[in-house]
């Protein structure tokens, strides 16, 4: 079975600084990872997704994260957090190997980025 | 493009009542999902759909039922429902079967059972 860990509940971070937002999956065969954001009441909004080729993948409002096969790690960053950066983020897993994958979404972290 | 929408934003049932919360999108996505979020869980899939007349369980179906008879519209209905199913639900759809498809997502709709 696939799965994803998230292993931070919360990440503080200066404005201006950079931030970091962890995830480790496991999965059968290629993985297929997702960034999704969620700010309050409101549905998760797409950030960006690792499919194949260059380990660092680049996304929407500056944000990138870098694939890492050997530790099954896809940890979000951005060099330079802002305010308007809090809320929380989903990472995701989807398999590869045949038929219709269905995703597996990983508890969560909040940001909170401090003025 | 609306996107995905959902109705309700806001419901409050009493335990043994039933209901259908309602999703629709006009991208002409074949595949939609409903999630369930619940604190410390993140999103559980309940049930999914791959196109019209075609719908199939996730993780967490007790209790739901779901129908898909075109592609724009995908219902959950609770059938009787209980304080366990208090949380906030997301409909998504995505284009296509291929994995590396991104899903859009409603803007959810928070159940309370008293």
């Amino acid at each position: 079975a696939q799965s994803v860990a998230q292993p931070e509940d919360q990440v503080n971070v200066a404005e201006g600084n950079p931030l970091t937002v962890k995830c480790t999956y496991s999965v059968s065969g290629n993985p297929y990872l997702f960034w999704y954001v969620q700010y309050p009441n409101r549905g998760l909004q797409f950030l960006l997704k690792y499919i194949t080729g260059d380990n660092l993948v680049k996304g929407s409002y500056g944000f990138e994260a870098e694939f890492n096969k050997s530790q099954t790690s896809f940890h979000l960053k951005k060099p330079s957090a802002l305010v308007s950066d809090s809320a929380l983020y989903f990472c995701a897993v989807r398999g590869s190997t045949g038929g219709y994958q269905k995703v597996t979404f990983g508890i969560g972290t909040k940001l909170q980025v401090i003025p | 493009n609306a996107g995905v929408t959902q109705t309700p934003k806001f419901q409050v049932l009493k335990t043994g009542q039933s209901m259908t919360l309602q999703c629709a999108q006009d991208m002409n996505h074949e595949y939609m999902s409903w999630y369930r979020q619940d604190p410390g869980m993140g999103l559980r899939l309940i049930h999914y759909s791959v196109g019209a007349g075609i719908t199939d369980q996730g993780e967490v179906p007790n209790g739901y039922n779901v129908s898909r008879s075109t592609t724009e519209d995908f219902p959950l209905r609770l059938l009787s429902a209980a304080p366990s199913q208090t949380s906030v639900y997301f409909c998504a759809s995505t284009i296509g079967q291929l994995s590396t498809d991104t899903q859009y997502f409603g803007p959810g709709t928070r159940l309370t059972v008293l």
